[in-house]
């Protein structure tokens, strides 16, 4: 099964910061990497697919990029609402589908 | 797109339990569908997922022999049958669908809003 780790664990940050945060996959997973937001209490939403493409209704400032085993997500000015966990993914070995252990982003 | 699970609630170990997901809003039986579930406090983790016309099933290797996927496309639900339930099943449980309607190499596009299942003595 291919593991995905995700750094930092958490993360604090003011409102306006450029947050970036890293998915390593054990081994290649070409550009099969999702991206998740997770709010308290709510279903996970896809934020961006296969590494890049950003999921209709995304606030540009969301960016992803990568290939391989090596992928980032960033927030170009963080907003009140972008505080939450987010979750990579790969779905290019299956199964099984493998998330990262998630990244939460707080209030600095 | 909607998805609602049920079935979920508060169990006794070993005890069987079936969760369902009602879906609306797009053509159903043309599509996959997943589970997921996430401890409390925890992360995500996928369970099972079934094709389109049910011919193909894959699961977890934590559920492997306890839990079955199934679906009723007449009726536009997925189920997840678990049967001898463990504390460590303790979770809320997603049903999902991928974004296209391939089986492999998707991202999950739609979460229901899940339903919790409990599993203590």
């Amino acid at each position: 099964d291919i593991q995905m780790t995700q750094s930092p664990s958490s993360l604090s940050a003011s409102v306006g910061d450029r947050v970036t945060i890293t998915c390593r996959a054990s081994q290649n997973i070409s550009n099969y990497l999702n991206w998740y937001q997770q709010k308290p209490g709510k279903a996970p939403k896809l934020l961006i697919y296969v590494a890049s493409s950003l999921q209709g209704g995304v606030p540009s400032r969301f960016s992803g990029s990568g290939s391989g085993t090596d992928f980032t997500l960033t927030i170009s000015s963080l907003q009140p609402e972008d505080f939450a966990t987010y979750y990579c993914q790969q779905s290019y070995s299956t199964p099984p589908w493998t998330f990262g252990q998630g990244t939460k982003v707080e209030i600095k | 797109v909607q998805l609602v699970e049920s079935g979920g609630g508060v169990v006794q170990p070993g005890r069987p339990l079936r969760l369902s997901c009602a879906a609306s809003g797009f053509t159903f039986g043309s599509y996959g569908m997943h589970w997921v579930r996430q401890a409390p406090g925890k992360g995500l983790e996928w369970v099972a997922v079934i094709s389109y016309d049910g011919s193909n099933k894959y699961y977890a290797d934590s559920v492997k022999g306890r839990f079955t996927i199934s679906r009723d496309n007449s009726k536009n639900t997925l189920y997840l049958q678990m049967n001898s339930l463990r504390p460590e099943d303790t979770a809320l449980y997603y049903c999902t669908t991928p974004k296209g309607t391939q089986l492999w190499l998707q991202s999950f596009d739609y979460w229901g809003q899940g339903t919790l299942v409990t599993v203590s003595s």
